[in-house]
C-alpha cells in the first residue's frame, strides 16, 4: 500500500470555524490531490498539486484553499465550514498526471 | 455535464458467476482509463487500467473491454467472490496538462454465497 496517511480522520465542527484537514505522503510523489465524495456524486476533485508551491483548482474549489509546503505535505483548509461541506475527504497521489492515483483513508466531516 | 456514467448504481451477482460493470463516457479525448474498488471507511483502492491504444487489459480475475467507437468499458470478474462486495468507480483523463481523473458515480457489487 503507498504510504499516505490522512489527520484528523473524524472530526465534528460548528458553521464558520475554520478546518484543516492534513494529508501526509511518504512515496516522494510529485502529485498530490484532494476529493471529496458524497452520496450521488461520486468522487470529485477540489484541488490538486504538482509540486511544492504549486496547487491549481479542481472542479468544486469554492470555500477550499490549499497548501503544500514540502513535498510530503498536502493540507485542505476550509476556512469558515458551511453544512455543505460534510462529507468525507480523500487525499490522493501520483507519480505523473495522468496516472493511476493512489488514495488515503479519508477524513470524515461534519460540519453543524 | 457528466462526463463519466455509471448508470446502474447497484449490482448483484451469485457466488462463483460473472459480474459485469459497465461505464460510458462523452469526452472523446480521454484515452486513460480506471476502475477503483471501494470498501465501507475506507480508501478507494486501484484495481485495473487501461489506455485507449487497447481494448482489453486482464489482471487475474479481472478484465476491463474498451469500445471506442461506443465510448464504452466494463470491468469483468470472474469468478465473483463475497470479498469482491463493494462500490466500483470508474475512472478517466485525457493526457497532457489536463489529465486529472474525472469519476463515476460508482456501482455498489453485492456478491452472495
Amino acid at each position: 500500500d503507498a504510504g499516505i496517511t490522512q489527520s484528523p480522520r473524524h472530526k465534528v465542527t460548528e458553521t464558520g470555524t475554520p478546518v484543516t484537514l492534513r494529508c501526509h505522503q511518504t512515496e516522494n510523489h510529485r502529485y498530490m490531490y484532494w476529493y471529496r465524495q458524497d452520496p450521488g456524486h461520486g468522487l470529485r476533485l477540489i484541488h490538486y498539486s504538482y509540486g511544492v508551491k504549486d496547487t491549481d483548482k479542481g472542479e468544486v474549489s469554492d470555500g477550499y484553499s490549499v497548501s503544500r509546503s514540502k513535498t510530503e505535505d498536502f493540507l485542505l483548509t476550509l476556512e469558515s465550514a458551511t453544512s455543505s461541506q460534510t462529507s468525507v475527504y480523500f487525499c490522493a497521489i501520483s507519480q505523473n498526471n495522468p496516472d493511476t492515483q493512489y488514495f488515503g483513508p479519508g477524513t470524515r466531516l461534519t460540519v453543524l | 455535464d457528466q462526463q463519466v456514467k455509471q448508470n446502474s448504481p447497484s449490482l448483484s451477482v451469485q457466488e462463483g458467476r460473472i459480474s459485469i460493470l459497465n461505464c460510458d463516457y462523452t469526452n472523446s479525448m480521454f484515452d486513460y482509463f480506471l476502475w477503483y474498488k471501494k470498501y465501507p471507511a475506507e480508501g478507494p483502492t486501484f484495481l485495473i487500467s487501461i489506455s485507449s491504444i487497447k481494448d482489453k487489459n486482464e489482471d487475474g480475475r479481472f478484465t476491463v473491454f474498451l469500445n471506442k467507437s461506443a465510448k464504452h468499458l466494463s470491468l469483468h470478474i470472474v469468478p465473483s467472490q463475497p470479498g469482491d462486495s463493494a462500490v466500483y468507480f470508474c475512472a478517466a483523463s485525457r493526457g497532457g496538462s489536463q489529465g486529472n481523473l474525472i469519476f463515476g458515480k460508482g456501482t455498489k457489487l453485492s456478491v452472495k454465497p
